[in-house]
């Protein structure tokens, strides 16, 4: 267990539904990042929170949209989802902004968009 | 516009002897470089990291090296040992503002007993 916390860890839904995936991170933990993994490719980086704030901004749809609450629980939401957002979904976090210490990362969210 | 490449989709190693996996990278302004392991069903591990002031990084059978004036890091396992196989991926973030990890695809490692 990272102590990075991801649900659902699957989730099947149709085309043009929204869904909402979780993620807790690692106690003490201020960032958190969001990935997505598709057909075994790298990680794209989605997008970054630090504290409440949005810190960085990777290759995001307009679709999709998160925030991180003043928990620090982050939320991912995707809407108007379409066969190719089928992908695994991670979520990572760290103490500070980033660095040579690396990320936590969880266990992922495997979406089906059928 | 891949930034960060791992052009080995896969690699097979004998036990016992060295994995060599290589990444290269086309940012110049990258000064974090990191590597990450992969088992199945489970989310990356971070592994080992150098920062681009330094070549030479080393910790128990890891150590990365770091050529700046080429663009290229490689990641050197010895011994390999079975436990090893996984998907490694090299990691590079530019610290200025927020920090946009980007990632190579990934190398399977095979390391056989």
């Amino acid at each position: 267990d990272s102590g990075v916390t991801q649900t659902p860890k699957h989730l099947i839904t149709a085309t043009g539904q929204r869904v909402t995936l979780r993620c807790s991170p690692r106690s003490g933990d201020l960032s958190v990042y969001w990935y997505q993994q598709s057909l075994d490719q790298g990680l794209q980086f989605l997008i970054q929170y630090y504290n409440g704030e949005e810190r960085a901004k990777g290759n995001i749809l307009e679709r999709f949209s998160a925030q991180q609450f003043p928990d620090l629980h982050s939320e991912l939401n995707l809407s108007s989802l379409e066969l190719g957002d089928s992908a695994l979904y991670f979520c990572a976090s760290s103490a500070r902004t980033g660095g040579l210490g690396g990320y936590t990362f969880g266990s992922g969210t495997r979406l089906t968009v059928v | 516009d891949q930034q960060v490449k791992q052009n080995s989709p896969s690699l097979s190693v004998q036990e016992g002897r060295i994995s060599i996996l290589n990444c290269d990278y086309t940012n110049s302004m990258f000064d974090y470089f990191l590597w990450y392991k992969k088992y199945p069903a489970e989310g990356p591990t971070f592994l080992i990291s150098i920062s681009s002031i330094k070549d030479k990084n080393e910790d128990g059978r890891f150590t990365v090296f770091l050529n700046k004036s080429a663009k290229h890091l490689s990641l050197h396992i010895v011994p390999s040992q079975p436990g090893d196989s996984a998907v490694y991926f090299c990691a590079a973030s530019e610290h200025t503002g927020g920090f946009k990890t980007i990632f190579g695809a990934g190398t399977r490692l095979f390391v056989k007993a």
